[in-house]
């Protein structure tokens, strides 16, 4: 089946600094790919919608000058939270949708554990 | 923000009970998904339902995409032990939409061995 790794699985880092996640499609390729977070104990919530090659497309109240997302490739999106701070801790999620297929399924990436001190 | 509203948000029960949770919408959907997570884990889909009225089963697992297209339910027959963990279900619109998912709160489950 379709898989989606992410990379780092956990990272902390120190408020101010900037992380990179990367979000790859391991055996498919993914003109779109989504990027969630998840508070504890809560859901889901769309951060932004990542085109290969285009700029991203943020949901409202999302700051696209503080999550950095670019999608180079039909392969790897990757998202950068600039000058962190402690309320950007969260677990991050990416999805990637096979562009193989007009009505592509989702599949979703284990999550990176941020954690800002 | 969050338009789904699943139910119920946790539960107990015991190993071998069916379980039954669902989630309504305000609007339509044209696509109903249910996903399970594990902690610290990314969801990994369950079921999809693509059409009004469809039940579909993937092994004790059956959902079904309501009739209306604003709601679906999902049974767990004879739970076990394994199938603790948050279940979440999800919404996706017109493919022009850009197959974004709206997802439900999620019901936790969890079961007494």
């Amino acid at each position: 089946g379709a898989v989606v790794s992410q990379h780092p699985s956990r990272v902390i880092c120190k408020s101010g600094t900037s992380v990179k996640i990367e979000c790859r499609s391991l055996d498919f390729q993914a003109t779109t790919m989504f990027w969630y977070r998840q508070f504890p104990k809560q859901s889901l919530m769309l951060m932004a919608t990542s085109n290969e090659g285009s700029k991203a497309t943020y949901e409202q109240g999302v700051e696209k000058d503080k999550f950095l997302i670019n999608h180079a490739s039909l392969t790897l999106s990757t998202l950068t939270v600039t000058s962190a701070h402690p309320e950007d801790s969260s677990f991050y999620i990416c999805s990637a949708r096979d562009s193989a297929y007009v009505s592509g399924e989702q599949y979703f990436g284990p999550g990176t554990r941020l954690t800002v001190t | 923000g969050q338009q789904l509203n699943q139910s119920p948000q946790s539960m107990f029960i015991q190993e071998g009970e069916d379980v039954s949770m669902n989630c309504t919408s305000s609007s339509i959907f044209n696509t109903w998904l249910w996903y399970k997570q594990d902690p610290g884990e990314g969801p990994v889909l369950l079921i999809a339902l693509y059409k009004a009225g469809e039940l579909t089963s993937n092994g004790r697992l059956t959902a079904q995409f309501g009739i209306t297209r604003k709601d679906s339910f999902l049974n767990i027959s004879a739970s076990i032990p394994s199938d603790v963990g948050i279940y979440f279900c999800a919404g996706q619109r017109a493919k022009n939409a850009g197959n974004m998912l709206t997802f439900g709160g999620g019901t936790r489950l969890m079961v007494k061995p």
